[in-house]
């Protein structure tokens, strides 16, 4: 099983909600990633969790929080969104954090701010 | 952390080899160079990675020179299906610290026609 599956699909929520994205892997990963995706633009990581601890943080705005409750799941809380928080949301897993390792991507959820 | 460069935008035809070529002047010594695909509203994928000279497999080949400032994605034969776009990374070898992230470039938007 090399897929990581990402819940809900899409996602439409007022600026004042409070919503979760899910993300789930099978493989026996111990890194796992949050990449935030704008139209026509590169993926742009946003957390790395190593071991289910927060590694690396690229200063993305506290009304993103991220929770990692097991191997296997990543959370990504939101609260107070804001329009311009209207992307595509894509978790990753590899084997490990070192950065040749070949990182396996969910469809994403596509997340819309009103 | 090395940066890449990649044409915006590049036109073929089905049954045609392409070559897509990514600029990565400030590589270091323990980089790896990475390329991913993304379809449409869906995660990157994997296509292959390599080190240095030539790294070939089912899907593409990879030429780097002896300097590796630059480096070719070899698609051979393409169809209609590779219609996508191609990332090229650099990723730091073993390391944990901070400093180590991969940062996708801003990719080469690959169209091919009948």
């Amino acid at each position: 099983d090399t897929e990581v599956t990402q819940t809900p699909k899409h996602l439409v929520m007022g600026m004042t909600n409070k919503k979760s994205l899910k993300c789930e892997q099978h493989m026996g990963h111990r890194a796992m990633y949050w990449y935030k995706q704008k139209a026509k633009k590169p993926p742009e990581l946003m957390f790395v969790y190593s071991y289910e601890k927060l590694s690396i943080n690229e200063s993305v705005p506290s009304r993103f929080s991220p929770e990692c409750p097991n191997s296997s799941l990543l959370n990504l809380h939101l609260h107070a969104l804001q329009p311009e928080d209207s992307a595509l949301y894509l978790c990753a897993s590899s084997q490990d954090r070192t950065y040749q390792e070949t990182q396996y991507f969910g469809p994403g959820t596509r997340l819309l701010v009103l | 952390l090395a940066k890449t460069t990649q044409p915006i935008s590049m036109d073929s035809y089905e049954g045609q080899e392409v070559n897509i070529t990514c600029s990565h002047n400030n590589i270091a010594t323990n980089d790896y160079i990475t390329w991913y695909q993304q379809f449409p509203s869906q995660g990157p994928r994997f296509i292959i990675q390599g080190y240095k000279t030539k790294v070939t497999n089912e899907v593409a080949s990879l030429f780097i020179p002896a300097d590796r400032k630059s480096s070719t994605l070899s698609l051979p034969r393409v169809s209609l299906s590779d219609t996508a776009v191609y990332y090229c990374l650099v990723a730091q070898g073993k390391g944990y610290s901070s400093a180590s992230k991969i940062i996708f470039g801003s990719g080469t938007r690959l169209s091919i026609r009948p």
